[in-house]
C-alpha cells in the first residue's frame, strides 16, 4: 500500500548546528503536509506544498517538495532549543479524499 | 478561537468499562478523524468522517465506534475497553475540497490507561 517513509527517526544537535529531516512517498503525491509536535504536546500544521519542486520558508525553516512530488525535507538554520519536537510528514491517500498518511516522525533533540 | 476540544485529558478505567472520548470542532469542518498515538508507530487513523452520517474505518477501527450526528462533533467509543487501547488519542478535523485536505487542525489528546 502507499507509504510514506521519514528519516531519520532521531536526531541530537547542538543549539545552533542545522538540521534536516527527508520524507518519502512510494506514490506521488498531490500535496505534502509538515506537522511539529512539542514534547507533551499535540501535532501542529506548520506548512503545506502543492507544486512540484516548491520551495516555502518560514523564518529559520526551509521546506522543500521535490520535482517528482514523491520526497519532501524539512531543513531548519541555526537550531534553537525551542525546535525541541517531533516533524512529522504527511501525504494524502490516492482516492480516499482528506485521509493523510502520515510518516513515523523526526524527533529533535536540541542541546543548549 | 478557531480549536478542536477534546475531552477529557486523561482517563484510567478498567477493563470492560464502556467509555466514550468527546470531540468538538468550531470551524465547521467537513472532516473529522480519530488516531492513536503509541511509541515507534507513529499516527494511526481509527475513524474518519467525510461529513454528517458519513463515517468510515481507518486502519486500526477494532474495538471503537464513532458517530457523527452533528458537524461539530465526532465522539469516539470504546464499548469494551481492553489493556492494548492503552495509548494517546487525538482528534482532528479539517475542510475538504474535493479529494484535497487543508491541513489538519488536531485536539489536545486524551492520554488512556485501561488496567
Amino acid at each position: 500500500g502507499q507509504q510514506v517513509m521519514q528519516i531519520p527517526q532521531y536526531q541530537h544537535v547542538q543549539e545552533g548546528e542545522d538540521f534536516t529531516t527527508y520524507c518519502n512517498s512510494s506514490t506521488t503525491l498531490s500535496n505534502i503536509q509538515w506537522y511539529k509536535q512539542r514534547p507533551g504536546g499535540h501535532p501542529v500544521f506548520l506548512i503545506q506544498l502543492v507544486k512540484s519542486g516548491e520551495v516555502k520558508k518560514q523564518k529559520r525553516l526551509t521546506f522543500q517538495f521535490g520535482e517528482a512530488k514523491k520526497n519532501s525535507s524539512l531543513h531548519i538554520t541555526a537550531t534553537q532549543t525551542t525546535d525541541v519536537g517531533t516533524y512529522f510528514c504527511a501525504g494524502p491517500l490516492r482516492n480516499q479524499g482528506g485521509k493523510l498518511i502520515f510518516g513515523q516522525g523526526t524527533e529533535l533533540s536540541v542541546k543548549p | 478561537e478557531a480549536q478542536v476540544t477534546q475531552n477529557p485529558r486523561y482517563l484510567i478505567t478498567v477493563t470492560g468499562k464502556k467509555l466514550t472520548v468527546t470531540c468538538s470542532q468550531n470551524m465547521n469542518h467537513e472532516y473529522m478523524s480519530w488516531y492513536r498515538q503509541d511509541p515507534g508507530l507513529g499516527l494511526r487513523q481509527i475513524y474518519y468522517s467525510m461529513n454528517v452520517e458519513v463515517t468510515d474505518k481507518g486502519d486500526v477501527p477494532e474495538g471503537y465506534k464513532v458517530s457523527r450526528k452533528e458537524k461539530r462533533n465526532f465522539p469516539l467509543i470504546l464499548e469494551s475497553p481492553s489493556p492494548n487501547q492503552t495509548s494517546l488519542y487525538f482528534c482532528a478535523s479539517s475542510f475538504i475540497w474535493g479529494l484535497a485536505n487543508y491541513g489538519y487542525t488536531f485536539g489536545s489528546g486524551t492520554r488512556l490507561t485501561v488496567v
